[in-house]
Parts: C-alpha cells; sequence; structure tokens
C-alpha cells in the first residue's frame, strides 16, 4: 500500500504526558498537512508542510504541539504535556505541490487523553 | 471569505433511490471543489474534484457531483443508493491562490435497506 501511513493508530495518555505521532506521506508528495478532527466534526487545520519547510501554523496550535518534517519525508507531531482537550483524531495527509492537486488522508491517529 | 455549507446534518434515502448531499460554498477566485468520504473511525477518502471542465464529475464508487457555477453548488448525487455508503460526507473547497482547504461540516448518510 503507497497511501498516507500514520502511527501509532490509537493512543491512550495520561493527562501530563507527551505523545507523538507520525506520518509517512505518499512517496513523492512535496506537501505535508496536519488536521485535528473531533467526533462529528470536520477537520481543523494544524499545520503544513513544503518540503521540510513549516509554512503554516494555525492558532489552534499551541506551543504544547510541535511539528517536525526533517528530511522532507515523513513528519511527527509532538504533544507535550497533554490536556483532556488534546483528545482528538489527528489526521496526517499528503499532495503534490499545487492548488488543484488532490490532498489524501491517512487513516488518522486517535489520542484520548486520560 | 471562502466557506463551505452543507444545509443537511443528516440525509435519509431508502437503498436502490437516488441520493443527493448538497454543498454550496464561496470563493473569490475560480473554486476547486472536492468531496470526501468518512467511514467510522476512519480517516478521509477522496471521492472526486471539480477542478474545470466539464461540470458533470464522476468519482468513486458510483458517485458523481455537478458544478453550478451559478448557483455555486457541487451537489454529490449517485443514482442508486447502497447500505454501503451510509458514512459521513464531507464537501471542501480552495480557490486558486490559497494551498488551504475550507470544509463543510459533513453530512450524515444513511441509507435503508
Amino acid at each position: 500500500d503507497t497511501g498516507v501511513s500514520q502511527n501509532p493508530r490509537h493512543k491512550i495518555t495520561k493527562r501530563g504526558q507527551n505523545v507523538t505521532f507520525r506520518c509517512d506521506p505518499i512517496s513523492e508528495h512535496n506537501r505535508l498537512y496536519w488536521y485535528r478532527q473531533t467526533l462529528g466534526q470536520g477537520p481543523e487545520f494544524l499545520t503544513y508542510f513544503q518540503n521540510e519547510a513549516q509554512l503554516e501554523k494555525s492558532r489552534l496550535l499551541s506551543d504544547r504541539f510541535s511539528a517536525e518534517r526533517p528530511k522532507g519525508s515523513f513528519s511527527t507531531l509532538e504533544i507535550q504535556r497533554t490536556e483532556q482537550g488534546d483528545s482528538a483524531m489527528y489526521l496526517c495527509a499528503s499532495s503534490l505541490q499545487g492548488t488543484g492537486n488532490t490532498i489524501y488522508f491517512g487513516e488518522g491517529s486517535w489520542l484520548t487523553v486520560v | 471569505a471562502q466557506s463551505v455549507a452543507q444545509p443537511e446534518d443528516q440525509v435519509n434515502v431508502a437503498e436502490g433511490n437516488p441520493l443527493t448531499v448538497k454543498c454550496t460554498y464561496s470563493v473569490s477566485g475560480n473554486p476547486y471543489l472536492f468531496w470526501y468520504v468518512q467511514y467510522p473511525n476512519r480517516g478521509l477518502q477522496f471521492l472526486l474534484k471539480y477542478i474545470t471542465g466539464d461540470n458533470l464529475v464522476k468519482g468513486s464508487y458510483g458517485f458523481e457531483a455537478e458544478f453550478n457555477k451559478s448557483q455555486t453548488s457541487f451537489h454529490l448525487k449517485k443514482p442508486s443508493a447502497l447500505v454501503s455508503d451510509s458514512a459521513l460526507y464531507f464537501c471542501a473547497v480552495r480557490d486558486g491562490s490559497n494551498y488551504q482547504l475550507i470544509w463543510g461540516a459533513g453530512t450524515k448518510l444513511i441509507i435503508k435497506p
């Protein structure tokens, strides 16, 4: 399968702990996105990379959130000092550059903070 | 400002009947329109998109959508619904100057046997 791959698929963590999610995009895609989705809602944009450069971060992304894409391939999203409000599905997506190009999503990583 | 409206929270259709999921949009430039489907506890799957050309776009699983510029709509349709089409459907739009997708709130489609 050559789609967007995310892991872990599920993570349960205690409040205050740090968590990290990994995303492997479709191999030739130079754009990579992170979204957050809560139950029954649409995706909320968090951040976006073009190659290794992080070009935009949403105001939703507090200082506890950090994302990297060190070599322009895979990406990690780290949440420090997790809070119960961080419980959500974190979606990674990738695309080729160009506004008409399709954004393809991974299966998501569910985070539950207890 | 860019926006997408999906006016129906839920659509109920009997299996075998045609279905329509509505989407209207507002963008400042030429719209790039997308439909995605989401099954429970899964990511979003791309169904189809309109970039330019023929107003009727065909996509995956027998779905199609019609771009109507005058009504600023991009309704998703299928001639004969299957129970397996039951899912959450999202419409999204971007204009030519923006990489970001603007998302509708989603429509839950329920197909009854």
